[in-house]
């Protein structure tokens, strides 16, 4: 009940192309659905989140769609650059930030 | 404002030894996590602590492992008697409420001969 699903493991786009990326949970007390960024031999940084109230949220390039009753989430990263190539967590968590992450997809913009 | 400091950045210890991980958080955080990163995996919650306390450790071993965050200095995660399994990218991050959103530091990265 606490797995985060991330699919795909990796992500091949070109340049200008749509990166998405789609992650499913299971346990409904998760209110909080956070995107985070990797790149190699640094920390994860937050791209955008979202919470349950809400069926998408857009900032920039990149949007969020939630689907509440298919307990389903995914990152769309509109046209997608090669500074775009790292790693993608999606993530879970509810009151205390205490977040079950996915298990990462590898992105890489081809220009 | 500086970010979240993690250090040493690589750690190299042998079977046996103890490694001692430190984290600082940014300034006005008082919540700090701990995460786990083993290759090819996801980030795996480990501990939360809040000033001199120990919020939710259930991601965390029940042995060898111990996690501080005192009133004055850097949390510390330590791990005693290290064995290879060990070895993994340990992420620290800090949040200034228990709902707000999470910084993460570039990890220290322990290998363990």
């Amino acid at each position: 009940q606490q797995q985060v699903k991330q699919s795909p493991q990796s992500l091949i786009v070109q340049k200008g192309g749509i990166s998405i990326i789609n992650c499913a949970y299971e346990n409904t007390a998760f209110d909080y659905f956070p995107w985070y960024q990797q790149f190699p031999g640094k920390g994860p940084a937050l791209l955008i989140a979202i919470r349950p109230d809400v069926s998408e949220k857009k900032e920039g390039r990149f949007t969020i769609s939630f689907n509440k009753s298919a307990k389903q989430f995914s990152l769309h990263i509109m046209d997608s650059q090669p500074g775009d190539s790292a790693t993608y967590f999606c993530a879970a968590g509810g009151a205390t930030n205490k977040l079950i992450f996915g298990t990462g997809t590898l992105l890489a913009v081809q220009p | 404002n500086a970010g979240v400091m993690q250090n040493p950045r690589h750690l190299v210890r042998r079977r046996g030894q103890e490694a001692r991980l430190r984290c600082s958080p940014m300034k006005g955080h008082s919540h700090v996590y701990w995460y786990r990163q083993l290759p090819e995996e996801g980030l795996k919650f480990m501990v939360y602590l809040q000033k001199e306390n120990i919020i939710d450790e259930s991601g965390m071993p029940k042995e060898r492992f111990s996690a501080e965050f005192p009133k004055e200095g850097p949390s510390i995660l330590r791990i005693q008697q290290v064995v290879r399994g060990d070895s993994a990218a340990y992420f620290c991050a800090s949040s200034p409420n228990r709902d707000e959103k999470l910084f993460f530091g570039s990890g220290t990265q322990l290998s363990v001969l």
